[in-house]
């Protein structure tokens, strides 16, 4: 069965430091989000992503983040300089294909020490 | 006002009791409803998927959604320690898929 990938499962760095989380989406799937969980929190919409522009997002996506889906199969989230309080989990989701409802990555667990 | 307001539990059942969860939420927008499963640590699993007032089973699993009263429902019939997970109502309106997600609720199923 058809799955959505992220990598890497588990990142650690330092605050101001730039991190790329990955995904590779379901392959027929057209639309694409990034979602964060802090740890004991809800999950919480970041971003959605349709025909090569962003087509919503939160207010916590501001000027330090950013998507990009570089090639037919990937779609990157880009943090630039990393808080404490970027330390969460980041799932990437995919929907299309005649589907109506999201799929969940597995997640990437974000430490910023 | 939440959009989306779940009861986090704890929730602790001996096997083989009815599960019952329930999420309401505030926008009557909303128009697809959604149960997930989550791990620990892990990512949210899609269990069911619905978008009318009424019922809906899946196996052991029936999703109830009741659009007048802004309520939505999920029952686990004969749970099993397998069972033991956080289960998130998820829901989105018509035309955009972006989901809003209830807080969870802890199920722990004990053998």
């Amino acid at each position: 069965e058809p799955e959505v990938t992220q990598t890497p499962s588990h990142q650690v760095t330092q605050m101001g430091q730039e991190v790329i989380l990955r995904c590779v989406p379901i392959s027929n799937h057209l639309y694409f989000y990034w979602y964060r969980q802090i740890l004991g929190q809800k999950v919480e919409f970041l971003v959605s992503f349709y025909n090569n522009e962003i087509s919503e997002k939160s207010e916590i996506f501001d000027d330090q983040f950013s998507v990009e889906r570089p090639d037919g199969s990937n779609f990157t989230l880009k943090i630039r300089s990393t808080k404490l309080e970027d330390s969460a989990m980041y799932f990437c989701a995919s929907v299309g294909g005649g589907a109506d409802t999201q799929y969940f990555g597995p997640g990437t667990r974000l430490t910023v020490l | 006002q939440k959009e989306v307001e779940q009861d986090p539990g704890p929730l602790s059942v001996p096997e083989g009791a009815i599960v019952s969860l329930n999420c309401t939420y505030s926008n009557s927008a909303f128009q697809y409803f959604m149960w997930y499963r989550q791990y620990s640590r892990k990512g949210p699993e899609l269990l069911m998927y619905t978008y009318s007032s009424g019922n809906k089973e899946d196996g052991r699993f029936t999703a109830q959604v009741d659009k007048s009263s802004k309520y939505i429902s999920l029952f686990i019939r004969d749970s099993q320690p397998s069972d033991s997970a956080t289960y998130l109502c998820a829901i989105s309106e018509v035309n955009d898929y972006k989901l809003s997600f209830g807080a969870g609720t802890t199920v722990t199923v004990r053998a």
